[in-house]
């Protein structure tokens, strides 16, 4: 079974600039997490799916960062402007439903630097 | 709300050794508890989950956590350290539908 695909998987940006990144979860998932993991903590969630209509955007830095998942299957994260702070790395995780002890499948996940 | 604190971020053994990580947890009801393991550059894997089934929990790799709720702890053990247990490792609650991750404790196997 394959897992949960990210790219890219290193991404060098100046503040100000733009970035996306990429999520594809295994296969018949219906839900999809964007968690940021900012060196020496754990990860934080920032977004989650259902399907394609979002379940929890609660900690998103909405003025900043934007998340889409058109199909239902494919995810996209963006950050625009990025911030210093912003350097971290972001991971994907899909899991079957929003059920209390569905296991969450992680990514490898995309680690953004921002100059 | 829910949180998790983990008492150290790094442990060190020997190969051979026990491995004690240790994890303490709050929620306001009966919380769903995990661990997971972090390998430098691959992503997460999950280690094992509390299902209220029963309070010793197996998981891959040799690990096991002890679910106390009197001590509100979730302690991931192993009996022996293998080269290939070094990572970072995470203690998560789950509460609704969003998990929350401590900080991870970093296990350091020494030759």
């Amino acid at each position: 079974e394959a897992g949960v695909a990210q790219s890219p998987r290193y991404k060098i940006i100046e503040k100000r600039q733009s970035v996306a990144f990429w999520c594809n979860p295994i296969s018949g998932h219906a839900t999809l997490y964007w968690y940021q993991q900012i060196l020496g903590q754990g990860p934080k969630l920032l977004i989650q799916f259902q399907n394609n209509g979002v379940v929890d955007d609660s900690q998103l830095p909405k003025d900043r960062f934007s998340a889409e998942r058109l199909k239902g299957v494919d995810s996209t994260l963006k950050i625009q402007p990025a911030k210093l702070e912003d350097s971290a790395v972001y991971l994907c995780a899909s899991s079957l439903g929003l059920a209390e002890l569905d296991t969450q499948y992680f990514g490898p996940g995309t680690r953004l630097t921002v100059l | 709300a829910q949180s998790v604190t983990q008492l150290d971020s790094h442990v060190s053994v020997s190969e051979g050794t026990p491995v004690l990580l240790r994890c303490n947890y709050s929620s306001s009801y009966s919380p769903s508890l995990f661990w997971y393991v972090q390998h430098p550059n691959k992503g997460l894997q999950l280690l094992l989950k509390y299902t209220s089934a029963a309070t010793l929990v197996k998981g891959i790799n040799g690990f096991e956590a002890e679910f106390k709720k009197s001590e509100t702890s979730f302690h991931l053990t192993k009996p022996s350290a293998h080269m290939s247990d070094a990572a970072e490792y995470f203690c998560v609650v789950r509460g609704g539908r969003a998990l929350t991750f401590g900080s991870g404790t970093r296990l350091q196997v020494q030759p």
